[in-house]
């Protein structure tokens, strides 16, 4: 059970384009997820907490109109990287917890890996 | 500010051998604590939670403790195994909120 799964697993785009990628939980309803950004050989930092049907709420640094974030559902939520530069390639990672339930554990989707040329 | 430092940042041991991987936080107002693995270019797969109110919790040849006064957790993994090999990531998560902050990582290597 818990299983998150990201779409696409990578994805190449030119600079200026915009790129989706969707999160989702299989086996739970996920009330808040989280979405983490990871450079080659650094950890991984919080970009955004979202909870379904509200505004995510973005971490410091983080362009809120730059990386648009939809949880549309109980299972789906979206990040929008808008106008793409080299600088925003990286590893794209999602994690929910069904909070409703009062579920300790945050599970983590495989990521999703950006590269803008 | 959460600040997460794990060492060693890198190991590499022969097969077999007994390991102890190190974490320490800075602000022990935590909820609990989390260690995740890491494989290279892949997501996190989350190994052990422990809560504040714990001081370990055991998975198999796993072992993590939690001191939270101290601000520092270990994971013990006994007879290593070249599957063992991956990136090993503690994050403890704020008593407020659910924000987890995450270590650099400690990069393990198992010599077969």
């Amino acid at each position: 059970g818990a299983v998150v799964s990201q779409h696409p697993s990578w994805v190449i785009c030119k600079s200026g384009t915009s790129v989706k990628i969707e999160c989702r939980s299989l086996d739970f309803q996920a009330t808040t997820m989280f979405w983490y950004r990871q450079f080659p050989k650094q950890s991984l930092m919080l970009m955004a907490t979202s909870n379904e049907g509200s505004k995510a709420t973005y971490e410091q640094g983080v362009e809120k109109d730059k990386f648009l974030i939809n949880h549309a559902s109980l299972t789906l939520s979206t990040l929008t990287v808008t106008s793409a530069h080299p600088e925003d390639s990286s590893f794209y990672i999602c994690s929910a917890r069904d909070t409703r339930r009062g579920a300790k554990e945050q599970y983590f989707g495989p990521g999703t890996r950006l590269t803008v040329t | 500010k959460q600040e997460v430092t794990q060492i060693p940042a890198a190991l590499s041991v022969p097969e077999g051998e007994n390991l102890v991987l190190n974490c320490s936080f800075t602000d022990s107002a935590i909820y609990n604590l989390q260690w995740f693995r890491q494989d290279p270019g892949k997501g996190l797969t989350s190994l052990l939670l422990i809560q504040s109110s714990q001081r370990e919790q055991t998975s198999g040849r796993l072992n993590a403790s939690l001191d939270k006064s101290s601000g520092r957790s270990t994971l013990y993994i006994a007879a290593s195994q070249p599957g063992d090999s991956a990136t090993y990531l503690c994050a403890p998560r704020g008593s407020s909120g659910d924000k987890l902050t995450f270590g650099t990582g400690t990069r393990l290597a198992v010599r077969p």
